[in-house]
């Protein structure tokens, strides 16, 4: 059975921080995608990847997906209180799973 | 309309009740989905429509029953749910089949089960 495990389940930092949150699996998946979820909205996809080692950026949000695509990770850069929300990763395509999520709170 | 709607918003019920979920798609994808978001679990899949076909997880209880009647449009009819069945229920969809990887959510129904 394949499983996506998040970590830290929770974050809360103050505006301005950087912080790194993981997606780990001991399944290799051809892609992964990150979502944002905002309280009492569905989620939102940020980013897929797909190629090992393959790093993305969106704005200061920095996805790479490790070189097993086994691992995912996404970097945040000076945090802004808009960044607050459940970050998810998924994979597994058309029987998607998704991870537990990470649950960051920035703080003005 | 744009994106992938969901009504109600919020639901509340008895146990004997029968209501349904609504779930429509404006993107011209051709699958569509239904998650369960409990709190503190991961989302779970419950059904998958792909080209009118149904993918079922099959550890989903059969008062929860999925109808796809075009690749637009999708409902879940629940009765004689149980208080456990309280949760956030996400609709989604893609384009792609089973390579699909990119889903679009809706806003989600809350459903409280009394």
């Amino acid at each position: 059975t394949q499983l996506l495990e998040q970590s830290p389940q929770f974050l809360s930092i103050q505006e301005g921080e950087n912080l790194t949150v993981y997606c780990n699996s001991s399944s290799v998946f051809s892609s992964l995608q990150w979502y944002r979820q905002e309280p009492g909205e569905g989620p939102v996809l940020l980013v897929t990847v797909v190629t090992g080692g393959e790093v993305k950026k969106l704005k200061r949000l920095t996805f790479q997906f490790g070189d097993a695509r086994k691992d995912s990770s996404l970097h945040i850069t000076a945090a802004q209180p808009g960044d607050t929300g459940l970050y998810l990763c998924a994979g597994g395509g058309f029987k998607t799973i998704f991870g537990a999520g990470t649950r960051l709170f920035v703080k003005a | 309309e744009t994106g992938v709607t969901q009504t109600p918003r919020h639901l509340v019920m008895g146990m004997t009740n029968k209501k349904s979920l609504k779930c429509e798609q404006h993107l011209g994808h051709n699958a569509m989905y239904w998650y369960k978001q409990s709190a503190k679990k991961p989302l779970e899949l419950m059904f998958v429509y792909s080209l009118e076909e149904r993918v079922e997880n099959n550890s989903v209880p059969s008062r929860f029953s999925p109808e796809c009647p075009n690749s637009s449009h999708l409902f879940l009819h629940l009765h004689t749910l149980q208080p456990e069945d309280s949760a956030l229920y996400l609709c989604a969809s893609s384009q792609g089949g089973q390579d699909a990887h990119e889903q679009y959510f809706g806003p989600g129904t809350r459903l409280t089960v009394t």
